[in-house]
């Protein structure tokens, strides 16, 4: 199975800034990873897929990046809306993965 | 507008089986792939089940191979997930969620608000 690992667990951040949430894989995935963007008690929202397409209607300001075992999200100006808990998960093989989260609180 | 609707979430007993249903509207539902993925209460997401566009194919992970299995009703727009031998560790919000194609890219562009299935004695 592949092994998603997700950096750092929580941050605090600031509206305005700029964030980068890290996502490792335990081997390759052929840069199949997408993003999803929980807030609480709802369900989450496809962001970003094959590693750094934007899913229909996600703004901008999200880009994913990344290859080998190595894939990144960057909110380039966080706004309010944007506090929540983002996933990454490969869609590489059997079974499906996901990383454990990271929480983007409000500092 | 493109909808998933869970339901048949309850409390049951652990050893007992359960089965969860989706509702899809306003899409093609019989052109689309579909997963189950759960979520204990404050906790990651795991995938849990795949059954492809005609329900002639279906995946779960190793560890519910026997346990779980999932099923689909075109005519009915509904995508089922079966569960036998319910485990404490089995509580969580069982979401279903639409593969981004039909061809089955294995990742999720529409999800269901969820429901929760509680084991316990």
């Amino acid at each position: 199975d592949i092994v998603m690992t997700q950096s750092p667990v929580s941050l605090s951040v600031s509206p305005g800034e700029r964030v980068t949430l890290s996502c490792k894989t335990s081997q390759s995935a052929s840069g199949r990873i997408a993003w999803y963007q929980q807030k609480a008690g709802q369900a989450p929202r496809l962001l970003i897929y094959a590693a750094s397409s934007r899913a229909t209607g996600v703004p901008a300001r999200f880009s994913g990046s990344g290859s080998g075992t190595d894939f990144s999200l960057t909110i380039s100006s966080l706004q309010s809306e944007d506090f929540a808990v983002y996933y990454c998960q490969h869609h590489e093989r059997w079974p499906l993965t996901f990383g454990g989260g990271t929480r983007v609180e409000v500092k | 507008q493109e909808q998933l609707v869970e339901s048949g979430g309850d409390v049951v007993q652990p050893g007992r089986s359960l089965r969860v249903s989706c509702a899809a509207s306003g899409f093609s539902f019989g052109a689309y792939a579909m997963h189950w993925v759960r979520q204990a209460p404050g906790k990651g997401l795991e995938w849990v089940a795949y059954i492809s566009f005609d329900g002639r194919n279906t995946f779960v992970p190793d560890s519910m191979v026997g346990r779980f299995s999932v099923s689909r009703d075109n005519s009915k727009d509904t995508v089922y997930l079966q569960m036998t031998n319910l485990r404490h560790e089995d509580t969580a919000f069982y979401f279903c969620a639409r593969d981004a194609s039909g061809a089955s890219f294995w990742y999720f562009d529409l999800w269901g608000r969820g429901t929760l299935v509680t084991v316990s004695s």
